[in-house]
């Protein structure tokens, strides 16, 4: 099973910011990654897949990169409406499909 | 406009087992290469992968809740279902199903708003 580290577990940063969140898999999952946003109350949103490829509707501040083991989600200027927590999975290797355990992202 | 929409009790007693019904539209689950996932999310953690059908009903399992989980679906009725055995406290948690095909290369790109399950006598 393919374990997934997120770090750092809270990254408090300011609206206009740069933040950069990392997701480590404990082996190889090629490109085979993606990120999803979560709301207090909301299920998750898928970012981006393919490691860096976003998902249709999410804006161009959102970027993804990565591959083998190491993977970043980089939000170029937060916006109010980024605070939330950011959870990486891999779909590499599967079953099961493996989540990181998140980062949350605050003020 | 897909859609996804859980179902099933808020509450269950240790032990009972929990069906959850996953009514979707916008898609079909007869169409290849769609599947549909059920994950879960204790309060406060992490989400975990539970169980997976596909188009041409291939079924997939968490390897270590295997043997209390089955996932079936009717195509007729556009849902998906998932019964759970044997429930302990610790299966509390909100449970969500979700979409995949290979426009989102196996990612989840739609999902349910979630039901959430407590397991408490």
């Amino acid at each position: 099973e393919r374990v997934m580290t997120q770090s750092p577990a809270t990254l408090s940063v300011s609206p206009g910011d740069r933040a950069t969140l990392s997701c480590r898999a404990s082996q190889s999952v090629s490109s085979n990654l993606a990120w999803y946003q979560q709301k207090p109350g909301q299920a998750p949103r898928l970012l981006i897949y393919a490691a860096s490829t976003r998902a249709p509707g999410i804006p161009d501040r959102f970027s993804g990169s990565g591959s083998g083991t190491e993977f970043t989600l980089t939000i170029s200027s937060l916006q109010s409406e980024d605070f939330a927590v950011y959870f990486c999975q891999q779909y590499n290797d599967w079953p099961p499909y493996t989540f990181g355990q998140g980062t949350k992202l605050e003020i | 406009q897909v859609t996804l929409k859980e179902s099933g009790p808020a509450l269950v007693k240790p032990t009972e087992t929990l069906t959850l019904t996953c009514t979707f539209s916008g898609f079909s689950l007869s169409t290849s290469p769609t599947r549909v996932s059920w994950i879960r999310q204790p309060p406060g953690k992490a989400l975990e992968w539970l169980a997976r059908i596909d188009w041409d009903d291939d079924e997939f399992y968490s390897t270590s809740l295997k043997t209390r989980l089955t996932i079936s679906k009717d195509t007729s009725k556009n849902l998906v279902v998932l019964t759970m055995t044997n429930m302990d406290p610790m299966d509390t948690a909100t449970y969500y199903c979700a979409r995949a095909n290979d426009d989102s290369d196996d990612a989840f790109d739609v999902w349910g708003p979630g039901t959430m399950v407590t397991v408490s006598s």
